[in-house]
């Protein structure tokens, strides 16, 4: 399968704990997106980088929130003192850069719930 | 902050007719991407409009970017079942950042 990947697909957890995402992207792909979605609603963009280079963050994004991409190849997102408004479903997608028309391309999630 | 605003929200259709979503955004922008997405599943790739004036077709389903207009629209023409889903508009301000509409969840009844 070449396609994104997520792990784990399913995290509960308590509040106040950290969690920690991963995301490996389409291998060619050298931009990577972290969604959050919440039901009923539209992804909302967290953060970007173009190989290992965090160029873009939310500015809704709390400090709680940190995404790496070490080697520009998969990423982690880390949530740290995890809340209840924190559950929703993390999505991440790749994209080839450069000329390409930047179609994204999503994974299959990450549902996170806080208890 | 660009904001991207889809109508209807809600969408209920008997198979057989026709119908467009509509997708309107708040700033200029040449790319807009719609997507769909099934109930539990993650979004999935329709069409890419790189430029005013640029129209797709893909089976049942074409869609039209007006850039001058700030418009995009999803038509569905004689609607089948497998297309019920959640259909997605997006725009990127610079390739950095997208914006995704609230989406609209089209049922299409037998």
């Amino acid at each position: 399968d070449t396609g994104v990947s997520q792990d784990p697909r399913h995290k509960i957890t308590k509040r106040g704990q950290n969690v920690t995402f991963r995301c490996d992207p389409i291998s060619e792909h050298n931009r990577l997106y972290w969604y959050r979605q919440t039901l009923g609603q539209g992804p909302e963009f967290l953060t970007y980088f173009q190989n290992e280079a965090q160029l873009e963050k939310s500015r809704l994004l709390s400090d709680r929130f940190s995404a790496e991409r070490p080697k520009g190849s998969f990423s982690t997102l880390e949530i740290q003192r995890t809340e209840q408004g924190d559950s929703a479903m993390y999505l991440c997608a790749s994209s080839l850069g450069g000329g390409a028309p930047l179609e994204q391309y999503f994974g299959p999630g990450t549902r996170l719930t806080v208890t | 902050e660009l904001k991207v605003e889809q109508n209807p929200l809600f969408l209920s259709m008997q198979e057989g007719k026709n119908y467009t979503i509509y997708c309107n955004y708040s700033t200029t922008s040449d790319r807009l991407y719609w997507y769909r997405q099934d109930p539990g599943k993650s979004l999935e790739s329709l069409f890419v409009l790189l430029s005013n004036g640029a129209v797709k077709q893909e089976g049942r389903l074409m869609a039209s970017l007006d850039t001058k207009a700030r418009l995009s629209t999803l038509h569905i023409t004689a609607a089948v079942h497998d297309l019920s889903a959640t259909y997605f508009c997006a725009v990127d301000n610079t390739g950095n950042q997208f914006y995704f509409g609230t989406g609209t969840s089209l049922t299409v009844i037998p």
